[in-house]
């Protein structure tokens, strides 16, 4: 089965500094896809930025984007000129791209505190 | 786009009460998630409908839960008998085919068992 790890269970940044968050994942799969979702305090989960595995070059969304190691199975989240609004619970994702189970395995997340 | 609609978004009851939540998706995503999420933890896969079809139930799916799809639209989750570990978040989910853009989450139905 696939897991998840985030190993940073708390994160602070002050604002306008740079932020990493670290993701790893288990898979015997070759194709697959990872996401960030971030969740606010009492709101919804939003999707943040998606990867797809066959390709190699690192997603990016504004000021958030991934660096995607597929050999060693890490995907981090790097969010530049950071926010008060980015503070919240952000969870790593993984799916698989065919056959198997239809679902996303998320990581146990990581609380993201941003300082002004 | 209106969004992924749970109801209702807290519910108390008396331990070994029943309880039913009720996910509106997305009306154009044919799948439709069930997620439970615990203080501190990640969102745990709970069970999963493509259209009106149940394709998987997670082990954490005890015989005391039960979800049902009628007509590939709104979902329904139930819970008999519940137990205070049953305290959680249930968060509902839509997405389209095919896979790999994620879903659309609701706000949740927070459950608390006395």
């Amino acid at each position: 089965a696939q897991t998840v790890t985030q190993s940073q269970p708390e994160m602070s940044v002050q604002e306008a500094e740079t932020v990493t968050l670290s993701c790893t994942y288990d898979t015997s799969e070759s194709d697959y896809y990872l996401f960030w979702y971030k969740q606010p305090p009492s709101r919804q989960m939003i999707l943040v930025i998606r990867q797809e595995a066959y390709k190699q070059q690192n997603a990016t969304e504004n000021r958030f984007s991934v660096n995607f190691q597929k050999a060693a199975k890490s995907f981090s989240l790097k969010i530049s000129d950071s926010q008060l609004g980015d503070a919240a619970m952000y969870f790593c994702a993984y799916e698989g791209a065919q056959g198997g189970s239809e679902k996303l395995v998320f990581g146990k997340g990581t609380k993201l505190t941003v300082n002004p | 786009d209106t969004g992924v609609s749970q109801n209702p978004r807290h519910k108390i009851t008396k331990r070994g009460q029943n309880v039913t939540f009720r996910c509106d998706p997305i009306s154009e995503h044919n799948r439709l998630y069930w997620y439970r999420q615990t203080l501190g933890q990640g969102p745990e896969f709970l069970t999963y409908f493509q259209n009106e079809a149940q394709l998987e139930k997670s082990r954490l799916l005890s015989d005391r839960f039960s979800a049902e799809r009628p007509k590939g639209s709104f979902s329904t989750l139930e819970i008999q008998r519940t137990e205070q570990g049953d305290s959680a978040m249930y968060l509902c989910a839509s997405s389209r085919a095919p896979r790999g853009y994620g879903y659309t989450f609701g706000s949740g139905t927070r459950l608390t068992v006395v």
